[in-house]
């Protein structure tokens, strides 16, 4: 089966660190983009930034509000994307989706807080 | 960035009958290579998002064909032909064409 598994979330201090993987199953997810979008308790969807497909050199490109302290990165050995989380904010909590190619799969969610 | 502005934020629709959702974009959403990146997305309590329609009228496999997309430049609209209790939920539109991709506020159909 296809999908996309999240994990990697919980709780944070502000200022502190988190890295969230973004699992492939049944597909190789190097020859595909990767988007990382979050929702907030009660709110919309807000795109957080993007990884282009291995033959795009795994290009990036993010919100202004991330820029700087998010990163995503790729493991081709582990089929996964992460997105790396550095000076978390407590605006930064949400709900965060992985998705792959123009939104066609997404994962499952994995929660996000920052909270002292 | 562009804005997407959706309406209506809630709709109440009785089962069996149409419903329509508005997306305006604040910029238009024709690519250089003249594709329009529109697509929609549904979102059941509790569930991630899946995507219903992309390039403005296209509709992913599996989707349901009361399901429908239509517009162009700035102005597009997701309609259902007859609403069922399946389709309860949020409904967001999205632009891909220009950086960075933003998304409508939301629209929440509900059963009357």
């Amino acid at each position: 089966e296809v999908q996309l598994l999240e994990s990697g979330g919980g709780l944070v201090q502000p200022g502190g660190s988190l890295k969230l993987s973004c699992a492939a199953s049944g597909f190789i997810l190097s020859g595909s983009g990767v988007h990382w979008v979050r929702q907030a308790s009660g709110k919309g969807l807000e795109w957080v930034g993007r990884s282009r497909s291995k033959a795009n050199n795994y290009a990036t490109a993010y919100i202004a509000s991330v820029k700087g302290r998010f990163t995503i990165f790729r493991d081709d050995s582990k089929n996964t994307a992460y997105l790396q989380m550095d000076s978390l904010k407590i605006e930064d909590t949400a709900v965060y989706y992985c998705s792959l190619g123009w939104f066609d799969l997404w994962g499952q969610g994995t929660q996000v807080t920052v909270s002292s | 960035d562009v804005v997407m502005t959706q309406s209506p934020i809630s709709l109440p629709v009785t089962l069996g009958q149409p419903a329509s959702i508005s997306c305006r974009s604040s910029q238009s959403l024709v690519y250089s290579d003249g594709n329009t990146y529109l697509y929609w997305f549904q979102q059941r309590p509790g569930q991630s998002p899946r995507r219903l329609i992309y390039r403005v009228s296209n509709r992913d496999s599996g989707v349901p064909d009361r399901f429908s997309g239509s517009g162009s430049g700035t102005d597009f609209t997701l309609k259902i032909s007859r609403v069922e209790a399946e389709d309860v939920g949020l409904y967001y539109c999205m632009q891909g064409t220009h950086w960075p991709l933003t998304f409508g506020g939301g629209t929440k159909v509900e059963i009357k």
